[in-house]
């Protein structure tokens, strides 16, 4: 069975760093791209970006260039969205997601809710 | 601004057919077979509905399709069920290199 799981919720302060993980079981994790999507508190789904496990090809949607880095470890099956310096507005949930060979997404992980206050 | 537009909100009874619109470019939705739609309940994680502009996982209703006519998708839901209430999100492949671009979300009201 396909899982991916995602780590527990955060709280963070404005200007903390964060790294929160996707693992992945059940299929060939290197041979599949990971992509990651933030929600916003009662908005809609936005494409941060996506990584290829096997060899670690990364890209990132505009709007999340350079705020956050994507990465992936095959040993630990395990992909990564970090951030260096966390805003409030980085408040939001964060969901990992497999893109299948038709271009699907049919496995999502739970969430990871992350918030950021002072 | 998604990449994809959709309407924000439709409604139906109980038991009417609805249809919800995805439109893009030639960049994305009218140049793959690669349109995808996921069904999203409060507090839940997104559901995959339809892939490959009209195919049903397994398990999923029939009361749902999809079809594609140039840049437009669509998804139907027919007979619909208080349970259908939701939002939809539907996805293309692109040939950016993000691969995968949004619509801005549709949100369904069974009245």
């Amino acid at each position: 069975e396909v899982q991916l799981v995602q780590s527990g919720a955060e709280v963070k302060k404005p200007g903390e760093s964060l790294k929160i993980s996707c693992k992945g079981s059940g299929y060939s994790f290197s041979n599949y791209w990971i992509g990651w999507v933030r929600q916003l508190p009662g908005k809609g789904l936005e494409w941060m970006g996506i990584v290829y496990p096997s060899d670690s090809d990364t890209r990132y949607s505009p709007s999340f260039q350079g705020q956050v880095t994507i990465s992936a470890d095959k040993s630990f099956t395990t992909t990564y969205l970090q951030w260096s310096s966390l805003k409030a507005s980085d408040t939001a949930m964060y969901y990992c997601a497999r893109l299948g060979v038709d271009n699907s997404l049919a496995y999502w992980g739970q969430g990871t809710l992350v918030t950021v206050s002072s | 601004q998604s990449a994809l537009t959709q309407p924000a909100s439709v409604s139906g009874s109980p038991g009417q057919s609805i249809t919800i619109s995805c439109t893009g470019t030639s960049s994305d939705v009218g140049g793959y077979n690669y349109v995808s739609w996921n069904q999203q309940h409060p507090g839940k994680a997104p559901k995959l509905m339809i892939y490959g502009v009209s195919n049903r996982p397994s398990g999923v209703s029939n009361r749902f399709s999809g079809s594609k006519s140039g840049n437009t998708a669509s998804l139907t839901i027919s007979g619909l069920l208080a349970e259908d209430e939701a939002d939809y999100y539907c996805s293309s492949y692109t040939n950016s290199s993000t691969l995968v671009v949004f619509g801005g979300g549709t949100k369904l009201t069974v009245l």
